[in-house]
């Protein structure tokens, strides 16, 4: 199994550009989470999806982040404009159900640099 | 705020040495998770303990469930360099909202 596959490992970008972040989760997991991690604020749960649909997106920090999950094997979180407080390291991760006792793998994350 | 605490935030010791790190919250939760993560990597689940009071064990690591199921703490035996890494407990709470803690930065000397 290739595990959780994240695009691109490292992205720079200006501020103001649009950035989009690609995850592959496992086959056949049916939950797929978006975290973000900064040495501030640690690990923070962005949004979950569940059979392709979002349940809880209350930790996407603003308008400026969206999410979509057009079907089970691909899902993208977008950040359009981008700002350098948005430079931290974003992790997708899936699940096989997503309840609490499940084990969370995670994706080797994206370093996203917004100068 | 953060719902998990995590205290140390930082430790560093010597190879060979016992260590404790603990993970508290005024809220309970259904279940609670032990994350390893190493440098440039994702994190890497340990454990899950679901009972209050339950005790794991996995090698030289010992993983302990509040009876109140509030907080859980992990040690480690004789720590060997290979632990070194970063150690998240993380929590499904009883509204099924799924939290990481504050992190504990583990370091072990050779």
């Amino acid at each position: 199994d290739a595990g959780v596959i994240q695009s691109p490992r490292h992205e720079v970008t200006e501020m103001g550009q649009e950035v989009t972040l690609r995850c592959k989760p496992i086959s056949g997991h049916n939950s797929l989470f978006w975290y973000r991690q900064t040495m501030m604020r640690g690990l923070e749960l962005l949004i979950y999806f569940n059979n392709n649909v979002p349940i809880d997106d209350s930790g996407m920090p603003e308008d400026r982040f969206s999410a979509k999950m057009p079907n089970a094997s691909f899902s993208t979180l977008k950040i359009q404009p981008s700002e350098p407080r948005d430079s931290a390291v974003y992790f997708c991760a899936s699940s096989l159900t997503g309840m609490g006792t499940d084990t969370q793998y995670f994706g080797p994350g994206t370093r996203l640099t917004v100068l | 705020t953060q719902l998990l605490e995590q205290s140390p935030q930082f430790l560093s010791i010597q190879e060979g040495e016992n260590l404790t790190v603990y993970c508290n919250s005024s809220s309970v939760f259904s279940s609670l998770q032990w994350y390893r993560q190493e440098p440039g990597e994702g994190p890497v689940l340990l454990v899950t303990v679901v009972t209050g009071g339950e005790v794991k064990k996995l090698k030289r690591l010992t993983f302990q469930f509040g009876d109140a199921r509030k907080d859980s703490s992990l040690h480690i035996t004789a720590a060997q360099p290979g632990d070194t890494g970063l150690y998240l407990c993380a929590g499904d709470d009883t509204g099924n909202q799924f939290y990481f803690g504050t992190g504990t930065s583990l370091t072990v000397i050779p």
